[in-house]
């Protein structure tokens, strides 16, 4: 099974809301990644973690909140987002954070800020 | 720092006819590179990867890469498209972003596969 699971689907928030996105994989995998989508464009890191600490921040803003309960695992807390945040967010995990592991994604959540 | 590139925007087939998509890769070791394919409103997907085991990778749904060192090439081929390969395309390298916070990948900006009957 190479599944991961992404909930909800789609999601609509106002500036002043709080939301959570949850990711959840069974395969064992030690390492969990969430990207940012645009359309038309690549994903882009946000996020790591390995071994369920953090081990990746790529500048992320503070409205972004990412939390690793456990090593199955991880969510990403939405505060006061801004419009320009909408996009389609994906979450990924691999074996281990190591140069040739494959990460396998789940199917995202598209987020849109109004 | 590794990097690639995507030679092509858009490629448009004919379905039956072969496929090629272009990648270029800058790096200064032998490295880890993925072709990744996303559908529309979907999540990526390995088509196939290459970890120096081989230079020749098959992949699924009948695509392959050869990784040229010489040309600094990992191209995706496929010899004949379906309708279903419609989908965006990305030639990916996994970066080491320093000694101490391990590796993420470093995704091309991706390539447009249009297939026409």
């Amino acid at each position: 099974d190479t599944e991961v699971t992404q909930t909800p689907k789609h999601l609509v928030m106002g500036m002043t809301n709080k939301k959570s996105l949850k990711c959840e994989q069974h395969m064992g995998h030690r390492a969990m990644y969430w990207y940012k989508q645009k359309a038309k464009k690549p994903p882009e890191l946000m996020f790591v973690y390995s071994y369920e600490k953090l081990s990746i921040n790529e500048s992320v803003p503070s409205r972004f909140s990412p939390e690793c309960p456990n090593s199955s695992l991880l969510n990403l807390h939405l505060h006061a987002l801004q419009p320009e945040d909408s996009a389609l967010y994906l979450c990924a995990s691999s074996q281990e954070e190591r140069e040739m592991e494959t990460q396998y994604f789940g199917p995202g959540t598209r987020l849109l800020v109004l | 720092a590794q990097s690639v590139t995507q030679l092509d925007s858009h490629v448009s087939v004919s379905e039956g006819t072969p496929v090629l998509l272009r990648c270029n890769y800058s790096s200064s070791y032998s490295p880890s590179l993925f072709w990744y394919v996303q559908h529309p409103n979907k999540g990526l997907q390995l088509l196939l990867k290459y970890t120096s085991a081989a230079t020749l990778v098959k992949g699924i749904n009948g695509f392959e890469a050869e990784f040229k060192k010489s040309e600094t090439s990992f191209h995706l081929t496929k010899p004949s498209a379906h309708m279903s390969d419609a989908a965006e395309y990305f030639c990916v390298v996994s970066e080491s972003l320093d000694s101490n916070s391990g590796y993420a990948l470093n995704f091309g900006k991706g390539t447009s596969l249009l297939v026409t009957p």
